[in-house]
């Protein structure tokens, strides 16, 4: 049973454009997400999160919104630049609980120049 | 920043051999973690240590084994290794907990033959 949904397997955008990717989550225990990206032949790293108690929040070009009653989130890349392609995983966890993160599986961003 | 370092970038096996992969952190964390990521499957935990000497199950720890000895080394074993098994192997670690959740090494291409 899948806690954390990324649907789309892929999206591609114009460079300059903005980029929006998704994840739903089923579990209403999770209360901390964070956005990863990963690189082919590297491996995750942290890009963004956002706490339970908040609905937004923005470093530079990237801005992660939450939505709790909808189970969802989304981050948005703004402007969109050819080095963001990777591929970006959304995870969730539930801090007084197991402390384990939650991964979705993932979106492959393409960036065209 | 803190380090997670992986022994192997690419590794070549043949079906049936014993595969040490070794993860070595520097930061005096308590949790190591080891997934294995696979395209359309996201990213898998296999098994988790919570300290030294302590291990849990993750998803999918069928056909693994893992040896945590000292804080900051954490091994993930296949102990006969099987062509299925042909993955990106991916160690993490963190404190307790962080705002940041997980620090992955750079992964570990395994190919069995």
């Amino acid at each position: 049973d899948q806690q954390v949904k990324q649907n789309s397997p892929s999206l591609s955008v114009q460079e300059g454009r903005i980029s929006i990717l998704n994840c739903d989550y089923t579990n209403s225990m999770f209360d901390y997400f964070l956005w990863y990206k990963k690189y082919p032949a590297e491996g995750p790293t942290f890009l963004i999160s956002i706490s339970s108690i908040k609905d937004k929040n923005e470093d530079g070009r990237f801005t992660v919104f939450l939505n709790k009653s909808a189970k969802h989130l989304s981050l948005h890349i703004v402007p969109s630049q050819p080095g963001d392609s990777a591929v970006y995983f959304c995870a969730a966890v539930s801090q007084g609980g197991s402390e384990k993160l939650v991964f979705g599986k993932g979106t492959k961003l393409t960036v065209n120049p | 920043d803190v380090k997670v370092t992986q022994s192997s970038r690419y590794l070549v096996k043949r079906t049936g051999e014993k595969v040490f992969l070794e993860c070595v952190q520097d930061m005096d964390h308590e949790n190591m973690f080891w997934y294995r990521q696979d395209p359309g499957l996201g990213l898998r935990l296999i098994y988790f240590s919570y300290d030294v000497k302590m291990k849990e199950k993750g998803d999918i720890p069928e056909g693994y084994s893992v040896s945590r000895e000292k804080k900051e080394r954490f091994s993930l074993i296949l102990e006969s290794a099987s062509t299925n098994q042909t993955s990106m192997y991916l160690c993490a670690s963190s404190l307790f907990w962080t705002t940041r959740g997980y620090t992955f090494g750079s992964g570990t291409r395994l190919t069995v033959v």
